[in-house]
């Protein structure tokens, strides 16, 4: 079975600029969640999606947004990129909610230059 | 939210038992405990949960405090490979479905050979 994936695994954007961040999640999981992971630090929650709805929001600025798709893939979107927004962002999906047994992707390493 | 606090880093034998501490002493009745480990550069990995009952699974066995204010993840023959971060998490559940994820600071596990 094919673990949750995410595209891209790395990439290096100017100050600025937009940003679109995929993620698959594991076939039969409806639930998939994003998280801003700053280096040295624990991952912090931006999104949750269900059933291609908004069920949970971080306290992260509107220039973040996020959407899933009816296949329940999921894309995050980041405008006017900002240096601190240079992290790992990582995806987990979970079949259902509450997040019991979430599995993460590898994340993709964003740098902001 | 309930807040989770860790020890940043922990040093353990190989083949001796690995204890964890946690603590959470603001949880509330229905929120669960997670605990998820991240190996470097890699997505975190769920490990276990628990409302107030001890679990055990295959990786690890969860004890949760009769006032379920603190836990300890017990890894029963460390191995080097569980030298990773060791996050405790508490599930926060909000009205109307939504979700909202908060990790802890983490501990560090070092398994020393």
């Amino acid at each position: 079975d094919a673990g949750v994936t995410q595209s891209p695994t790395h990439l290096i954007k100017t100050r600025g600029q937009h940003v679109t961040l995929r993620c698959s999640p594991i076939s039969g999981h409806k639930s998939v969640s994003w998280y801003q992971q700053v280096l040295g630090q624990g991952p912090q929650f931006i999104f949750q999606y269900y059933e291609k709805e908004e069920r949970g929001r971080g306290n992260f600025p509107d220039r973040f947004s996020a959407r899933q798709f009816p296949n329940y893939s999921s894309e995050l979107n980041v405008n006017a990129l900002l240096l601190g927004d240079s992290a790992l962002y990582l995806c987990a999906s979970s079949p259902d909610i509450p997040l019991t047994e979430a599995f993460f992707g590898q994340g993709t390493r964003l740098t902001v230059v | 939210d309930a807040k989770t606090t860790q020890p940043p880093s922990m040093d353990c034998a190989e083949g001796r038992a690995a204890n964890l501490p946690c603590n959470h002493s603001t949880i509330s009745g229905n929120e669960y405990v997670y605990w998820y480990r991240q190996i470097h550069s890699q997505g975190p990995q769920y490990i276990i949960h628990g409302l107030k009952n001890n679990e055990t699974n295959e990786m690890a066995s969860l004890i949760i405090t009769e006032d379920r204010k603190s836990s300890t993840l017990i890894l029963p023959h460390a191995t080097l490979r569980d030298t990773a971060v060791y996050y405790c998490i508490v599930r926060v559940g909000i009205s109307g479905g939504y979700q909202k994820v908060t990790f802890g600071t983490g501990t560090k596990l070092q398994v020393i050979p």
